[in-house]
């Protein structure tokens, strides 16, 4: 089965603080995604990228930027947390246009 | 108009029960029509994937897609307490389509 893995399940950072989260598939996927997910709001994409050192801008990347300097690993940069940033963050990861995505286990971000 | 409309809940249902869950959906382009299952404090899995109209299942999962109305649905019969989650409905479309649109999800419950 693939695996995508996000490095830490539960995060309590400051305001001001600049956070990383990292997320790494095991599946050699192309394509990589950063979600936040929020009660009443649902999926908002953040960031997605289709191959390595490439990335797009999804519906809300104010206040974020992204990383992907190998084809495993995509990372989510939040440049200085914001209390508005607290969230659940989801790494996903597919192999092509044509099937769903996989997800990580999540990152409860605690911004104070 | 939403892309995606997908009633929130919570629905809650005695073991046994059948539920139904249903997703409408405004652009006509889309063609792959996905439902992932998510547990409390866990990343979305799928658990249905459907190409154009028709129906699918899966044990006691049932996906129906009716690309004339805009509605797909889900069907789960001999409901079991297991099956409380969340329920997100997603879509995508044909050639040149990257990226999932989703439902913002239905809370179950199935009461034992």
């Amino acid at each position: 089965d693939v695996k995508v893995t996000q490095s830490s399940r539960y995060l309590v950072k400051r305001t001001g603080e600049k956070v990383f989260l990292e997320c790494v598939q095991d599946m050699d996927h192309e394509n990589m995604f950063w979600y936040r997910q929020d009660p009443g709001l649902g999926l908002r994409l953040i960031y997605f990228s289709y191959d390595v050192k490439m990335k797009e801008k999804g519906d809300i990347p104010e206040g974020y930027s992204v990383s992907r300097e190998k084809k495993e690993r995509f990372s989510l940069i939040l440049e200085s947390a914001s209390t508005n940033q607290t969230s659940m963050y989801l790494c996903a990861s597919s192999h092509d246009r044509w099937y769903g995505y996989t997800f990580g286990s999540g990152t409860r971000l605690t911004v104070v | 108009q939403k892309e995606v409309e997908q009633d929130p809940g919570p629905l809650s249902v005695p073991e046994g029960a059948i539920v139904s869950l249903n997703c409408t959906y405004s652009n006509s382009a889309f063609q792959y029509f996905m439902w992932y299952r998510q547990y409390s404090r866990k990343g979305p899995e799928l658990l249905m994937y459907t190409y154009s109209s028709g129906n699918k299942e899966d044990g006691r999962f049932t996906a129906q897609v009716d690309k004339s109305s805009k509605y797909i649905s889900l069907f789960i019969r001999d409901s079991q307490p297991s099956d409380s989650a969340t329920y997100l409905c997603a879509m995508r479309g044909g050639a040149g389509s990257y990226q999932l649109t989703f439902g913002k999800g239905t809370k179950l419950s199935v009461i034992p």
